[in-house]
């Protein structure tokens, strides 16, 4: 089962921030979160993961509580072309394969 | 570096035959993992293969199997094919350690079943 909670949908203005939130509240100290998205009929495409500290790539950031228990991930310019379903997954500790357990992500709408 | 490859792309068999379907990781990739998607279920884990070995498996019935070559190639392999089994089948690849959770997916292959 998943061990993550996200909204069912969203929806964001073109040229805008879209802040995806994520629970985590079962996470243990050193499970990852990752975050992927899946644009329709294309295959999940990796965006970024990160352990404690913030994490910033050329796709997005990921801002993790200290607690752990909560994330969220920041499209800092949502353009159309970010329109996907975004799952927040957690899993993984760096000794080994931890398959990965997708729920039902948000489905993140840009509009114009 | 080229992406995740995955033949066949479409595929259409009818009820009891089998199927094999093939995937190629990216370059130095060597895990690669299976991945079932319907509109029902969602993405659902098959399993997972690092160096011509299984090391992970989800709760799927015997008819699904898999095997990964010297290469790091892997193919799937889905026997008595029954209607439930129509749905995208995804392969992705990772570097396989330590960081074996960062994947790179495939464009999937479509399979239909009548």
């Amino acid at each position: 089962d998943a061990k993550t909670t996200q909204p069912t949908s969203m929806d964001c203005a073109e040229g805008r921030a879209a802040n995806l939130p994520c629970n985590h509240s079962t996470i243990s100290g050193n499970e990852y979160v990752y975050w992927y998205r899946q644009i329709h009929s294309q295959g999940p495409q990796y965006i970024i993961h990160g352990l404690k500290n913030n994490e910033t790539n050329e796709m997005a950031s990921l801002i993790i509580t200290e607690d752990r228990k909560s994330s969220t991930l920041i499209l800092p310019h949502a353009t159309l072309r970010d329109t996907a379903v975004y799952y927040c997954i957690v899993g993984g500790s760096n000794t080994g394969f931890q398959k990965l357990v997708f729920g039902t992500g948000t489905r993140l709408l840009v509009s114009p | 570096k080229a992406g995740v490859t995955q033949t066949p792309r479409y595929l259409i068999k009818t009820r009891g035959q089998q199927v094999t379907l093939s995937c190629s990781p990216i370059s130095g990739h060597r895990s690669v993992s299976w991945y079932q998607q319907t509109p029902g279920q969602g993405l659902q884990f098959l399993f997972e293969y690092f160096s011509e070995t299984q090391r992970n498996k989800g709760n799927f019935p015997g008819r699904f199997s898999g095997r990964q070559f010297s290469n790091s190639r892997s193919e799937m392999n889905v026997s008595t094919l029954e209607l439930g089994d129509s749905a995208l089948y995804l392969c992705a690849s990772s570097l396989g350690y330590p960081d074996a959770e960062t994947q790179y997916f495939g464009p999937g292959t479509r399979l239909l079943v009548l």
